[in-house]
């Protein structure tokens, strides 16, 4: 089994749907929690950060974290085609070496 | 300010040959890192190095090594390369200060193993 879950999709909405993207995990130790958008043959950006659980908002994004149930989320509003990515949770112990979700795609049809 | 750069951007090679990627920040980073990734499998952690003059393993390093040729540069050398490391390869840094660990990515290198 491995230690972060993500469902690849893909998943398609329309234009101005709200998106939930969610990772599961099963190591307890992970503290930093983080997801990172990669377009298509870029390199991945990093979109939120999270330290512990709680919610952090950014703009139309907002991540949440759940430790009790190893269960973490990212929430679109407004989705824009400009939105169309493939998003990556990661999360660590301490902050350095990260493992990643496998990605989940992400299509915004306008 | 470019950020993190990697060479070359695609690369194919026959079974055996071998082959070094480059990588190079110049954010003035300390850590730096090499990842691959496949489909399915998200970014998995070749090798990285904490500072300048160290190296470890991460979790798929069979078939690499490193060098940490000083703060600036990180290179990834395949000595005899197989198909099984046809992949997208990503060089990272980060700064590793406090709580915030975000780690820079550069545009990746498409290799691919005949």
């Amino acid at each position: 089994q491995k230690e972060v879950e993500q469902d690849p999709g893909p998943l398609s909405v329309p234009e101005g749907a709200i998106v939930s993207l969610n990772c599961t995990y099963s190591n307890s130790a992970f503290q930093y929690f983080m997801w990172y958008r990669q377009y298509s043959r870029k390199g991945p950006e990093l979109l939120m950060y999270t330290y512990s659980s709680g919610n952090k908002e950014d703009g139309r994004f907002t991540a949440q974290v759940d430790k009790s149930s190893k269960y973490i989320s990212l929430f679109i509003r407004d989705s824009q085609p400009s939105d169309s990515a493939t998003y990556l949770c990661a999360m660590s112990p301490y902050g350095n070496k990260l493992v990643f979700g496998a990605g989940t795609i992400l299509r915004v049809k306008s | 300010n470019a950020g993190v750069t990697q060479t070359p951007k695609f690369q194919v090679l026959k079974t055996g040959q071998s082959m070094t990627l480059q990588c190079a920040q110049d954010m003035n980073h300390n850590s730096m890192y090499w990842y691959r990734q496949d489909p399915g499998m998200g970014l998995r952690l070749i090798y990285y190095s904490a500072s300048e003059g160290t190296t470890d393993k991460g979790e798929v390093p069979n078939g690499y090594n490193v060098s940490r040729l000083n703060k600036r540069e990180f290179s990834l050398r395949l000595e005899s390369a197989a198909p099984s490391q046809t992949s997208v390869y990503f060089c990272a840094s980060s700064a590793r200060t406090g709580n915030n660990n975000e780690q820079f990515f550069g545009p990746g290198t498409r290799l691919t193993v005949l």
